[in-house]
């Protein structure tokens, strides 16, 4: 079935490092990908997305291309400041309007 | 200001008294969905509604009923809750996937369950 599967955390990093964070997936068709973003005490949110092969997705920083060729979305950012520390979770969705989540990874930005 | 909104935001309960934990959106989706949070396993949907008294199961529904009379809510109801079902709660809804490809979560800010 679908299921998506990302790097295990807690990840920790200094202001300023460069951040990658993996993700890949296995889908039927042709699913939408997406990174959300869990702030402490918050609900999820939706960090970026791209819904087509080779779309790049970014904001706030972060950058993630949709890989066809190798089931990736892995997202990216050149360099982390402490409000980045937060859980995320990179996502696809399929034709029926169901999310599929992946775990999880905890990131921990020190000063 | 568009958004989904749960209550209560924390409960603490006793094994088979049972509750409600609602949810409301003021956004005319209408994909509804709830999503249990446990430490190492992520979010897990728990079940989904597509439309208004139209609601079906997702991967972990045993011990959870929900309803759909109106759009905008959604409850999640334990008739008989036990220990396992304490949890992060999340409720979420969204537009459905039309002519218009990935569309957003919106997720309210969760329910600490605790049954003790």
């Amino acid at each position: 079935g679908d299921s998506v599967t990302q790097m295990e955390g807690p990840v920790t990093l200094s202001e300023e490092a460069f951040l990658t964070i993996n993700c890949t997936y296995t889908a039927t068709g042709y699913p939408s990908l997406f990174w959300y973003v869990q702030y402490p005490g918050e609900g999820l949110q939706l960090l970026l997305k791209a819904t087509k092969a080779d779309d790049k997705g970014s904001n706030k920083g972060f950058e993630a291309t949709y890989r066809k060729e190798t089931t990736s979305f892995h997202l990216e950012k050149g360099s982390v400041q402490v409000s980045d520390s937060a859980v995320y979770f990179c996502a696809l969705l399929v034709g029926d309007d169901k999310i599929i989540f992946g775990k999880g990874t905890r990131l921990h930005i020190l000063p | 200001e568009a958004q989904v909104t749960q209550n209560p935001r924390y409960l603490i309960t006793v094994t088979g008294k049972k509750l409600t934990v609602t949810c409301s959106q003021n956004m005319n989706h209408e994909y509804m969905s709830w999503y249990r949070q446990d430490p190492g396993l992520g979010l897990r949907q728990i079940y989904y509604s597509m439309n208004v008294e139209v609601t079906d199961k997702g991967d972990v529904p045993e011990g959870y009923k929900v309803s759909r009379k109106e759009k905008r809510n959604f409850p999640l109801i334990l008739e008989s809750p036990s220990p396992n079902q304490t949890s992060l709660y999340f409720c979420a809804s969204k537009q459905r996937e039309g002519g218009t490809r990935g569309t957003e979560a919106f997720f309210g800010q969760g329910t600490r369950l605790t049954v003790v």
